[in-house]
């Protein structure tokens, strides 16, 4: 089944550095989405991006996607205690379902 | 803050009792897909509701039931909890049906079955 792997499980970085965290999925998708979510919460959408797309920006994001290597990665650059959270992405399975990954926790250290 | 608003926030309940959950949607979405969080994983989806009827259910059983109602606020009833049913339930609303549209979550509603 389509759903992505978010990559690695956690990450735990000093503020200020940057942030990668990367998606795998399995077949060939539309659009592909990041999601925020912040300990215990609802999940706030990120960026959007679509298959003829290679890079978007949004603020201190970076998301891109290489669809020859099925997957897409999240950058969040000058990182502060604030993006401490999960993220997700979330690929469309079929056509009835947005599926999300076991997404990435973040945390930002002072 | 996304305008979407679940409630309870929280709810704790006994093996096989009955729950409902409910979720009021953005102003100006007539879709709401509801989503089941386990501790530490991803959003599992249940099941969309667009214009009142199902559009679209996940791998739930059919305790799982949802109702969608003309102001497009919506309803997750369970039935015969199990433990396993214990999880944070999301609900999200959308533009419309399509999959591109980007979801509104609300802050969801935190289940405990005992």
């Amino acid at each position: 089944s389509q759903q992505g792997e978010e990559d690695p499980q956690a990450l735990s970085i000093q503020e200020g550095e940057n942030a990668t965290m990367n998606c795998s999925y399995k077949t060939s998708i539309n659009n592909l989405q990041w999601y925020r979510q912040n300990s215990g919460r609802g999940l706030v959408h990120l960026i959007l991006i679509r298959s003829n797309e290679r890079e978007k920006h949004s603020g201190r994001l970076r998301v891109t996607l290489d669809t020859s290597k099925k997957s897409s990665s999240l950058l969040i650059t000058a990182s502060r205690a604030a993006d401490t959270a999960s993220y997700f992405c979330a690929l469309i399975q079929g056509a009835q379902k947005l599926v999300f990954g076991q997404g990435t926790r973040l945390t930002i250290n002072p | 803050e996304t305008g979407v608003t679940q409630s309870p926030t929280h709810l704790i309940k006994t093996r096989g009792q009955q729950v409902t959950l409910r979720c009021s949607s953005q102003s100006g979405h007539n879709t709401v897909s509801w989503y089941q969080q386990a501790l530490g994983q991803g959003p599992q989806f249940i099941f969309q509701y667009y214009r009142e009827e199902e559009n679209g259910r996940g791998n739930f059983p059919p305790r799982f039931s949802g109702l969608q109602f003309p102001n497009y606020s919506s309803e997750l009833n369970v039935n015969a909890l199990e433990l396993d049913d214990s999880a944070l339930y999301l609900c999200a609303s959308s533009l419309d049906r399509g999959w591109e549209e980007k979801l509104f979550f609300g802050s969801g509603t935190q289940l405990s079955v005992l």
